[in-house]
């Protein structure tokens, strides 16, 4: 059973337009979350997170936004540019889980100059 | 700063044969520390995380297991490798507080023939 649901394995959005990449949870006890950033051969690189005490959070051209009612999050991408293209995955830990991250399993993002 | 290195990067073993790919951090003491493993097409799935040194614990069942000798090392091995151990290994490191990222090294891409 999939707690953390990228439904969308891939996205192409044109350059300098918004990318908007979305995210479902299905375990309420989920109080953090993440976005990572991740090319072919590397490990992900951290993105941007956010508090389940927040709805929004902004950092340069990526924002987070948390909807807990709906169990959703998404990031947008803010202009799209084509060095932004990767796997991007959303990521959820839990009150007490010692930090333990479950990954979704990724979205493809193409951006087109 | 902090800093996190995996070795070897890529990796090609027989089946059967045994494995060691090992992980230190620098810049941070007494950091949590993760193996996460990601098979072709899919997410990241933990294998095991570590709060202290000796200290291990397991997400699921294996082939594969994990040591902790010093504080910032972390090691992971099997005695004889199968096939379906083939995959891209990434370790990554966090700081022991709550609600805190977890940063990634490059990881290992391991196959098994």
């Amino acid at each position: 059973d999939q707690q953390v649901k990228q439904n969308s394995p891939s996205l192409s959005v044109q350059e300098g337009r918004i990318s908007i990449l979305n995210c479902d949870y299905t375990n309420s006890m989920f109080d953090y979350f993440l976005w990572y950033k991740k090319y072919p051969a590397e490990g992900p690189t951290f993105l941007i997170s956010i508090s389940s005490i927040k709805d929004k959070n902004e950092d340069g051209r990526f924002t987070v936004f948390l909807n807990k009612s709906a169990k959703h999050l998404s990031l947008h991408i803010v202009p799209s540019q084509p060095g932004d293209s990767a796997v991007y995955f959303c990521a959820a830990s839990a009150i007490g889980s010692q930090g333990n991250l479950i990954f979704g399993k990724g979205t493809k993002l193409s951006v087109k100059p | 700063s902090q800093t996190i290195h995996q070795w070897p990067a890529t990796l090609v073993q027989p089946v059967g044969s045994p494995l060691s790919l090992e992980c230190t951090v620098e810049g941070t003491s007494n950091p949590n520390l993760y193996w996460y493993r990601q098979a072709a097409g899919r997410g990241l799935q933990l294998l095991f995380y570590s709060v202290g040194i000796g200290q291990i614990s397991s997400e699921v069942p294996q082939n594969l297991s994990a040591s902790r000798p010093q504080d910032r090392q972390f090691i992971l091995s099997s005695k004889k490798l199968l096939l379906s151990d083939s995959g891209f290994y990434l370790c990554a490191y966090s700081s022991d507080s709550n609600n805190q990222p977890q940063h990634f090294g490059d990881g290992t891409r391991l196959s098994i023939l």
